[in-house]
């Protein structure tokens, strides 16, 4: 069965640290590629996706994520964190053979910014 | 304003009682998507409507079941509520074809079951 593995749970960083969380999945097949956002008390929101073309896509808020095949891997980076930026990130994924596909999310990582 | 509007915001029933959640996609959207987010984990899929008829479904069992309407609304209704049914309910639309795979969420029907 598809499913998206995240690997930190809990990430703490100070202002203006680099971030970088990973994001792996498991399926052979043409993929589509999410990161959602779930900030304190809000609804999930969409921060960037992939579909196909360049592998670096960029999304709002100055966040950035690289789709590496090889490595099934989709990992979120953004060069200086904010205070703002504390919050949930989900990666998610579904299967390129129809847009209705269902998404499947990873357990998701709670990013916590010390001010 | 997420565009996808879900109704209640927050919901507390008893063990046994049934429960019916409503979801309104966003302008131009005709696919919905129901997922159940319990606390700290992701969401899971429970199963999708498309032209009122169920399209997809996760393995979560018959007592939870769901309808759309002509105007894209949809149900969920979950039977004979157990008290692992406590969770953060998210509907989540997206229009028609494209490659515009992104769903709009809206914020969730929080249900705890006592």
């Amino acid at each position: 069965a598809q499913s998206v593995s995240q690997h930190n749970h809990h990430v703490i960083l100070s202002e203006a640290a680099s971030l970088e969380l990973g994001c792996n999945y498991s399926y052979g097949g043409t993929v589509n590629l999410f990161w959602y956002v779930q900030y304190p008390g809000q609804h999930l929101q969409l921060l960037l996706k992939y579909f196909s073309g360049d592998p670096l896509v960029k999304g709002i808020k100055g966040f950035e994520a690289e789709f590496i095949k090889s490595k099934f891997s989709f990992n979120l980076r953004k060069p200086s964190v904010q205070w703002s930026d504390t919050a949930e990130y989900f990666c998610a994924v579904n299967l390129g053979y129809s847009s209705a596909s269902k998404i499947i999310f990873g357990s998701g990582t709670r990013l916590s910014i010390r001010p | 304003d997420a565009g996808v509007t879900q109704s209640p915001t927050h919901l507390i029933k008893t063990r046994g009682q049934q429960v019916t959640l409503r979801c309104s996609p966003k302008s131009g959207h005709d696919t919905v998507s129901w997922y159940q987010q319990a606390l700290g984990q992701g969401p899971q899929f429970i199963f999708q409507y498309y032209e009122e008829e169920e399209r997809q479904r996760g393995n979560f069992p018959d007592r939870f079941s769901g309808h759309q309407f002509p105007n894209y609304s949809s149900e969920l209704n979950v039977n004979a509520l157990l008290l692992g049914d406590s969770a953060l309910y998210l509907c989540a639309s997206k229009g028609r074809g494209g490659q515009d795979y992104g769903y709009t969420f809206g914020s969730g029907t929080r249900l705890t079951v006592v």
